[in-house]
Formats: structure tokens, sequence, C-alpha cells
């Protein structure tokens, strides 16, 4: 079955860059995810990005996509205490383009 | 325009006892989905529905049943609680149609069961 990874943990200071990342295993992915979770809260979607792009751009956020190594990024610009949360990537099929498979997640803590 | 509502927001449970988790959005919605959380785990799909009357199974249903009497609401049913169900349950809701924004799922705030 589909399979979507991530590390668990990133520290970063506030100012600077936080680069999470994932990787999957399903060449048939459409759609790829990036989901924000606040604590208490549920999951916010941040931004997606087709499979046919390599990068898209929205305002902080950058996401990277190498297709060819199934590996997927979030780059956060000038990181803020308010962008502590836990990050989900998330990837869909265009067979079942709302049948999510999530990674675990990754915890970002911004440091003052 | 209240999006995804769920209730209640904790629940403690006994082992074998029963209950029902509710989710309904007002955002006319077809699609309707039930994840759990569980750490390390990220969400995984326990049931979904693709409009009323019709539901099926997830990646991991068993213990879990579903039904969709009405395009609002998608409760989730614990038969016979267990402790493996200790856990955080979002429901999501999203549109039938295709492309970009129209596949985004909104999630509800979450339910946190415990079964003692």
């Amino acid at each position: 079955g589909e399979d979507v990874e991530q590390s668990l943990f990133l520290s970063v200071r506030e100012g600077d860059s936080s680069v999470i990342n994932c990787t999957y295993t399903d060449s048939s992915s459409t759609y790829l995810y990036w989901y924000k979770q606040e604590p208490g809260a549920g999951l916010q979607l941040l931004t997606y990005i087709f499979s046919n792009m390599d990068m898209k751009q929205d305002q902080r956020l950058t996401v990277l996509l190498n297709k060819k190594d199934k590996h997927l990024s979030l780059r956060i610009a000038d990181t803020q205490t308010g962008d502590s949360a836990i990050y989900f990537c998330a990837e869909s099929d265009s067979g079942s383009a709302r049948q999510l498979t999530f990674g675990s997640g990754t915890q970002l803590t911004v440091l003052p | 325009n209240a999006g995804v509502t769920q209730t209640p927001k904790f629940q403690v449970l006994k082992t074998g006892q029963s209950m029902t988790l509710q989710c309904a959005q007002d955002m006319n919605h077809e699609y309707m989905s039930w994840y759990r959380q569980d750490p390390g785990m990220g969400l995984r799909l326990i049931h979904y529905s693709v409009g009323a009357g019709i539901t099926d199974q997830g990646e991991v249903p068993n213990g879990y049943n579903v039904s969709r009497s009405t395009t609002e609401d998608f409760p989730l049913r614990l038969l016979s609680a267990a402790p493996s169900q200790t856990s955080v349950y979002f429901c999501a809701s999203s549109s039938q149609e295709t492309g970009g924004d129209a596949d985004t799922q909104y999630f509800g705030p979450g339910t946190r069961l415990t079964v003692l």
C-alpha cells in the first residue's frame, strides 16, 4: 500500500527558514498536501501541489516536489512562534482523490 | 457557516460500552470521512461516504459502524469499546467536484476518546 514518511521533530530559531521533508511511495499520487495542526485543534490545509508541478509558492510557504525521487518539502520563510505546530504531509491518487494517506507528522518547534 | 462540527470534544468510556461520535457539516459537501489519529502514526481512514445512503470502509474499519441518512450528518458508532480504540477522532468533509481547492478536505476539531 501507499506509505508517506516524515521526520518526527524539527526545531528552528525565530526568523530562520524551516524545511519539512516528506517522502512517499505511491507513483500514482495526483495531489500532495501539507496540513497544519495546532495543539488541540483539527487539521488546517496549508497548501497543495499537483503532481505535474515542481514548485508552488504561497506567501511564506514554498512547496518543492521531486517526482522522480518521490520527495516533497515545505519551506516556511521567516519562521514565527505562531508557526509552531505539527505539519502533516498527505497524498491522494487519481482513483480516490479524497482518500488521503497521511504521514506521521513533523512537530515544528520555533525557539525565540 | 460553522464548517465541520464534532461532539463531544472529550469522552471516557469503559471497555464494552457503546457510543456514537457525532459529525455534522453545513457546506453541502457530499464526501465525508472519519479518521483516527494515534501518536506517531498520522491519521488513518476508518470509514467514508460519497453521499447520503452510501458508505464504505477505509484502512481501519474494524470495531466501527457508520451510516449516512442525510448529507449533513455522518455519525461514527463504537458498538463495544476497547482500549485499542483510545484515540483522537477527526471527521472531514469535501465536495465531490475535482481539481485544486475543490478537493480540499475540511476537518472538524476532533473528539478525544479514552477507553478504560
